[in-house]
């Protein structure tokens, strides 16, 4: 069981907008510890794409956006596409385990 | 281009060792520290291991702390995964990433697979 807590699955038609929550907790997130978010497509290595809550790295589509409050991130797709079928992951520092951690992961269907 | 290359895993029986590297280019290694995630056939992400860029830090998780170690050699651009008293439950695939503690991992190597099976 993971420390951040993400949904298994969600899943929308083409150009919708979905959400993906990571719920953590007061020795994380509430912790002012920092979400960062990770795509992982089907059978490649993770790939960064949202840093320190709401930052994305050069080259990431604006359509990807996140959000941070209290003890929860969240990740918002809009407009989505067909490539964005993945497995995206949620990743912080616990202070009381004293190391990284990540979310469980939440798989995304496009319709 | 940050490019990071991971070599050495394999099919091993439990007890045995193997050790792993990650070939960095594309940055200045020494600057940075790297970290080590691994993932379980259909699982999730998992840390590992991570160390700082002078090699003088390093830290593990408790799933494999006294039988894992981490190393860098700045010289060759290299880090390194030493594992020992493999297990059935250490089979995955592992990666290594630039980056460490509460700080996003912001490249990663395509992965290595460690299969340990009797």
């Amino acid at each position: 069981q993971s420390v951040l807590t993400q949904p298994p699955s969600v899943s929308g038609a083409p150009g919708q907008r979905v959400t993906i929550s990571c719920t953590g907790s007061s020795s994380n997130f509430g912790s002012s510890l920092n979400a960062h978010w990770y795509q992982q497509l089907p059978g490649a290595a993770p790939k960064l794409l949202i840093y320190d809550n709401t930052e994305r790295p050069s080259g990431v589509p604006d359509r990807f956006s996140g959000s941070k409050s209290g003890t929860s991130a969240s990740l918002a797709i809009s407009g989505l596409q067909p490539e964005d079928e993945a497995v995206y992951y949620c990743h912080s520092f616990d202070v009381r385990l004293g190391s990284p951690i990540f979310g469980g992961g939440t798989t995304v269907t496009v319709l | 281009e940050v490019q990071l290359l991971e070599s050495g895993g394999g099919l091993v029986q439990p007890g045995e060792s193997l050790r792993l590297s990650c070939v960095a280019s594309g940055f200045t290694f020494r600057h940075y520290a790297m970290t080590w995630v691994r993932q379980a056939p259909g699982k999730g992400l998992e840390w590992v291991s991570h160390i700082s860029g002078t090699g003088t830090d390093m830290e593990y998780a408790d799933s494999v702390k006294g039988r894992f170690t981490v190393s860098r050699d700045n010289s060759k651009n290299t880090l390194s995964l030493q594992m020992n008293s493999l297990g059935v439950e250490d089979t995955a695939v592992y990666y290594c990433a630039k980056g460490w503690r509460s700080f996003e991992l912001d490249s990663w190597g395509r992965g290595t697979m460690v299969n340990v099976t009797s």
